[in-house]
């Protein structure tokens, strides 16, 4: 069975400081993805990390893989109140499932 | 990127009642998925939906609480049958395209 988990779950950022999100899994997994959510949205595709070393940046987000550690990690930098959301992790399971971590509640604070 | 329409978007139901989702998307696809997101928790995957054949249920999930249907390649439902307070949660469906893994908009349901 893979596992995956996130930490912290919960994550009070100060505005302008930069932060990290953890994610490791439990046994080897192809891909890797991120993916936010709003209160009453659904999910929205942030990263898909596929290769050992992978590192993705979109805006003041950056996310990377290491598969021998089993550990992804999304890094914010310079934290901004549009940030506040729930980030997920899933790992890659197989046929196409995917095994999520319990999720990380940002919020943003001036 | 993908078009995932799912209906009803959220619905109050009843004990006891039985509530189809529908979930339709913007090309065909073999695999679709569907979801379900508790109050406050993550997503846990109920089955896989394939055209053509039963769907495959996950541990903890049966075929006769939660139907599932595939008529074609752009289209499931997922029925939540009996329903108790307990099954109030987010379904969403998914699918698979060009590596990436994509959500409908989910079904929130309430059951009183």
């Amino acid at each position: 069975e893979l596992k995956v988990e996130q930490n912290p779950l919960f994550l009070s950022m100060q505005e302008g400081k930069n932060y990290t999100i953890y994610c490791n899994y439990s046994t080897t997994s192809d891909r890797l993805y991120w993916y936010r959510q709003d209160p009453g949205k659904s999910l929205e595709s942030l990263f898909v990390l596929l290769s050992n070393g992978a590192v993705k940046q979109e805006g003041r987000l950056m996310a990377s893989l290491d598969t021998k550690a089993r550990l992804s990690t999304l890094h914010i930098t310079a934290a901004v109140h549009d940030l506040s959301a729930t980030y997920f992790c899933a790992a890659y399971l197989n046929d196409y499932k995917l095994s999520f971590g319990a999720g990380t509640t940002v919020t943003v604070r001036a | 990127s993908a078009v995932i329409s799912q209906k009803p978007s959220r619905d109050i139901c009843q004990r006891g009642t039985s509530l189809t989702i529908q979930c339709q998307v913007d090309s065909q696809v073999t695999m679709m998925f569907w979801y379900r997101q508790q109050p406050g928790q993550s997503l846990t995957l109920i089955a896989t939906a394939n055209q053509g054949s039963e769907a495959t249920y996950e541990s903890g999930f049966v075929i006769d609480k939660f139907p599932i249907s595939r008529p074609n390649l752009t289209f499931s439902t997922l029925t939540v049958s009996n329903m108790s307070p307990e099954d109030s949660s987010i379904y969403l469906c998914s699918l698979h395209r060009a590596g990436e893994a994509f959500f409908g908009q989910g079904t929130r349901l309430t059951v009183v």
